[in-house]
């Protein structure tokens, strides 16, 4: 059964960089079945896609995000990394990371979120 | 950016009946919907893929539709455990959007 976990830190200051990381179990992400993704949730924006990293590194970003986006893959942890700079208070949100299928060309398997908060 | 459009935002409705929830898409999406089951303080799960395709493991009594760019989630016999909130996205084209949602609630 494939399992997604987020972690990092839970309180990012203004203008700093939030690095989350998800721990991937039961498939490699070495496998080109999925891409690997990472959504926010917020009760003013909704859900959020941010992007998504394909197993060969290749990376499709949320152009809304203005270039503050850097997705990353560490194939010896078995784990994938969001890295969000500049951030500020509309950061605030659950952020997911999730498994994008080839086939179904839905988001399949979620992490249980993380809340990252934005304040000083 | 496509903008997806759920309604209603909210419904009330009854153990046992058919319930209708509609996703409208700004543009062209051919059939690439999908409907998401989102409960509170959980992750949302896919239930149909492809705008009537069902994810592995969902009831039956789930479908979707297409006509057009107007998708319709149905469920044909509510159960306690449906009551949720449902969001609609689009897998068509970068970037991917969600609809704002509709809350089912328990009349």
């Amino acid at each position: 059964q494939l399992q997604l976990q987020e972690s990092g830190p839970g309180l990012v200051k203004p203008s700093e960089t939030l690095s989350l990381t998800c721990t991937v179990s039961g498939a490699s992400i070495g496998t080109n079945i999925y891409y690997w993704g990472w959504i926010r949730q917020s009760p003013v924006r909704g859900l959020e896609w941010i992007g998504n990293i394909y197993y060969n590194g290749n990376t499709y970003y949320n152009l809304s995000f203005k270039n503050r986006v850097t997705m990353s893959l560490d194939t010896s942890k078995n784990q994938f990394s969001l890295r969000l700079n500049s951030v500020t208070a509309t950061d605030t949100s659950v952020y997911y990371c999730a498994t994008y299928g080839n086939e179904t060309t839905a988001f399949d398997y979620w992490g249980q979120g993380i809340l990252v908060t934005v304040s000083s | 950016d496509i903008q997806m459009t759920q309604s209603p935002s909210s419904v009330s409705a009854f153990v046992g009946d058919r319930v209708t929830i509609t996703c409208r898409a700004s543009q062209d999406i051919s059939k690439w919907l999908v409907w998401y089951q989102q409960k509170p303080g959980r992750a949302p799960k896919a239930l149909i893929h492809a705008a009537s395709s069902l994810q592995s493991g969902v009831p039956s009594r789930f479908s979707g539709s297409k006509s057009g760019t107007d998708f319709t989630l149905t469920i044909s016999s509510l159960q306690p455990e449906d009551f949720a909130t449902y969001y609609c996205q689009q897998a068509n084209s970068f970037p991917y959007t969600f609809g704002q949602g509709t809350k089912l609630e328990i009349k």
